[in-house]
């Protein structure tokens, strides 16, 4: 298994491209969810996943389009990057392991906005 | 809404000492609590999980308890080595989140030779 596998590990834009962070997994998990890493700010959920086809706002979703089309696959769309959007990004998949799920998350993509 | 609060970093200490992290969270129901560890350069690892009142979480010699009463799950390790050094997080999920985590902010865990 390669677990949780995103693309690219590092990113540069200028303001006002666009660009979607890959994240695939191969454990079929239903749920997945992508996060930020800000220093000083532990990670924030920006969007996740129950399934395939069903999306849903997390905590900083300004900014950022998801789909979901299939279980494996969790793209997520910088509309029109910002420098404010400069940061690690996150995505993670998880299932739920009796009274709590397991989140599975990947190495991580740096993005920077200049 | 919900809210993790770690102890303010970062942390030093030698090899074999005593580690305690203080985390301390609010939420409104009855949240799993977890603490996750980041090495450098790598994604988060769940380290060990409670998901009830006086549970105790334990995995590679780190432990933590569940305290309802003091909303508190400090992370514990009797004798820390160089390679813990890492970035450790605490975070919680209520019953209605589903898979969502709230974090805390991070500590980051020096340990010296």
């Amino acid at each position: 298994n390669a677990g949780v596998t995103q693309t690219p590990k590092f990113q540069v834009l200028k303001t006002g491209q666009s660009m979607t962070l890959q994240c695939a997994q191969d454990m079929n998990h239903e749920y997945m969810s992508w996060y930020r890493q800000d220093p000083g700010m532990g990670l924030r959920l920006i969007h996740y996943s129950v399934g395939a086809g069903i999306t849903d706002q997390g905590e900083v979703p300004n900014g950022y389009n998801v789909s979901r089309s299939t279980t494996e696959d969790f793209p997520l769309r910088l509309l029109s990057a910002a420098p404010s959007q400069t940061s690690v990004y996150f995505c993670a998949s998880s299932y739920s392991s009796g009274a709590a799920f397991e989140q599975y998350f990947g190495p991580g993509t740096r993005l920077t906005v200049t | 809404g919900d809210s993790v609060t770690q102890m303010e970093g970062p942390v030093t200490l030698s090899e074999e000492a005593f580690l305690t992290i203080n985390c301390t969270y609010t939420a409104t129901g009855y949240p799993s609590l977890f603490w996750y560890v980041q090495y450098p350069g790598e994604g988060l690892q769940l380290l060990l999980k409670a998901t009830k009142a006086d549970d105790k979480g334990s995995n590679k010699g780190f432990e933590a308890t569940y305290r309802k009463e003091t909303t508190s799950f400090h992370l514990e390790k009797g004798s820390v080595q160089v390679s813990d050094s890492a970035v450790y997080f605490c975070a919680l999920s209520e019953e209605t989140s589903g898979s969502r985590l709230t974090f805390g902010e991070g500590t980051q865990l020096t340990v010296n030779p």
